[in-house]
């Protein structure tokens, strides 16, 4: 069955603007996170989502803000973009909110110039 | 708050030179610890799951183990294909804060014919 599809894969935006990622977690999966990666802080948690609500949010400003569809697809928003906001944005899928082992997409590869 | 500590940070080894790769772990509501393989520029592979100490898998030349504290990946006759950063994360729930999944830095190995 299709993995977690993540778009786009790669994105250059100018400080200033915003960017909408998306996440198309697996069939039949409810639970949708998003995470952070880059060299220096590891993978960051930044959101969870499960049918529709945000259940869990992490360390972030509120710049970052996201929202999950009745479909289970997810969206995450960056507004106001800065230099230090490029980086690797992973989406994961759970079946369940608890419990369960999450499955990542191949993730989109934001640069702020 | 939630800590996962791995190390090494690196390890390079001789192809079929077997070793062990360590996640300690301190974290309240503990549901779940995960190892995870990701390979430059793509998104975290799952391999375990294990949620009670004793728990123990294995698939291919990989075996995890848990403790109350800590979990080991052990790496048997390793080929140069194995050679990836490995992850291990921890699921927590607290009824303040929700789930969320709390990642170590990571073991980058390097397997050499």
């Amino acid at each position: 069955k299709a993995g977690v599809t993540q778009t786009p894969r790669y994105l250059i935006k100018t400080r200033g603007q915003q960017v909408t990622l998306s996440c198309s977690p697996i069939s039949g999966h409810r639970s949708v996170s998003w995470y952070q990666q880059t060299p220096g802080q590891g993978l960051q948690f930044l959101f969870e989502y499960f049918s529709e609500t945000q259940r869990n949010k992490g360390n972030f400003p509120g710049r970052f803000s996201g929202r999950q569809f009745s479909n289970s697809r997810s969206e995450m928003n960056v507004s106001t973009l800065e230099l230090g906001d490029s980086a690797l944005y992973l989406c994961a899928s759970s079946l369940r909110f608890l419990n369960t082992e999450a499955f990542f997409g191949q993730g989109t590869r934001l640069t702020v110039v | 708050e939630d800590q996962v500590t791995q190390s090494p940070e690196a390890l390079r080894l001789q192809e079929g030179e077997s070793s062990s790769l360590n996640c300690s772990y301190t974290v309240s509501g503990l549901r779940g610890l995960f190892w995870y393989r990701q390979d430059p520029g793509k998104g975290p592979e799952f391999l375990f799951t294990l949620y009670s100490a004793g728990e123990e898998k294995e698939k291919e030349r990989l075996k995890a183990t848990l403790t109350k504290k800590e979990s080991f990946l052990h790496i048997t006759a390793p080929k140069p294909e194995d050679s990836a950063t490995y992850l291990c994360a921890v699921r927590s729930f607290k009824e303040t804060s929700g789930s969320r999944l709390t990642f170590g830095e990571g073991t980058q190995l390097t397997v050499n014919p």
